[in-house]
């Protein structure tokens, strides 16, 4: 069936350095994209979400960007600092469909 | 003030037991969701309702019934505990069902003994 991944299971990056998460989706009918972040112990949070009809996103230090040619998504993080360190999840929905989750990419920051 | 609470965040049963979990969201959301996040973190939907009404049923046993008392609340019995059982659940709530993220509280870890 369809369903929405991600390229890397874990990443590590420097404190201060750019992060950039992936994940692709085979649902090509998506139109409705979220991600997510959860640390230890507490419920996925919101990050910032991004529809069909746009390709890039900006919030405060991250950036989404989706490609809807070879259906992709990615989560760029500025200056990662430590308490970025989380599971990142992306998740993708059609219409009113269910939320459909990736298996999720944990971020480790080094200080 | 918590956006979206459950209780209890931990709950220790035997096999075969029936239990509750409750959530309650005070965000003025229409639409609340249960989900189950496994072992390996991978989160599944379980239940959606919308205005107190049921609108997704994910393949989830019998065992589970859910039930909202109003759009504030949702809530989750199972009955008759099995090993499987053990895992994260999840509170959702979101403003419609279309182009609107879902905000969530921070789970239930079940543990069946």
């Amino acid at each position: 069936g369809e369903s929405v991944g991600l390229h890397l299971p874990t990443l590590s990056v420097q404190e201060g350095d750019n992060s950039i998460i992936n994940c692709a989706y085979s649902n090509s009918a998506s139109d409705y994209f979220i991600w997510y972040k959860q640390e230890s112990g507490k419920g996925p949070q919101f990050i910032i979400d991004i529809r069909s009809n746009m390709d890039k996103r900006q919030g405060q230090r991250v950036t989404v960007l989706l490609n809807k040619t070879v259906k992709h998504l990615s989560l760029q993080i500025a200056a990662t600092q430590p308490g970025d360190s989380a599971v990142y999840f992306c998740a993708e929905k059609r219409g009113n469909t269910p939320l459909v989750f990736g298996k999720g990419t944990r971020l480790s920051v080094i200080a | 003030d918590t956006a979206v609470s459950q209780t209890p965040k931990y709950l220790v049963t035997q096999m075969g037991n029936d239990k509750s979990i409750k959530c309650e969201q005070n965000l003025g959301h229409d639409t609340m969701y249960w989900y189950k996040q496994d072992s390996k973190k991978f989160l599944k939907i379980m239940f959606s309702y919308n205005n107190k009404e049921l609108i997704i049923n994910e393949t989830v046993p019998n065992r589970f019934s859910p039930k909202s008392p109003d759009k504030a609340h949702l809530n989750l019995h199972i009955n008759s505990l099995e090993l499987g059982d053990s895992a994260v659940y999840f509170c959702a709530s979101s403003r419609g069902q279309i182009n609107q993220p879902q905000h969530f509280g921070d789970g239930t870890r079940l543990s069946i003994l």
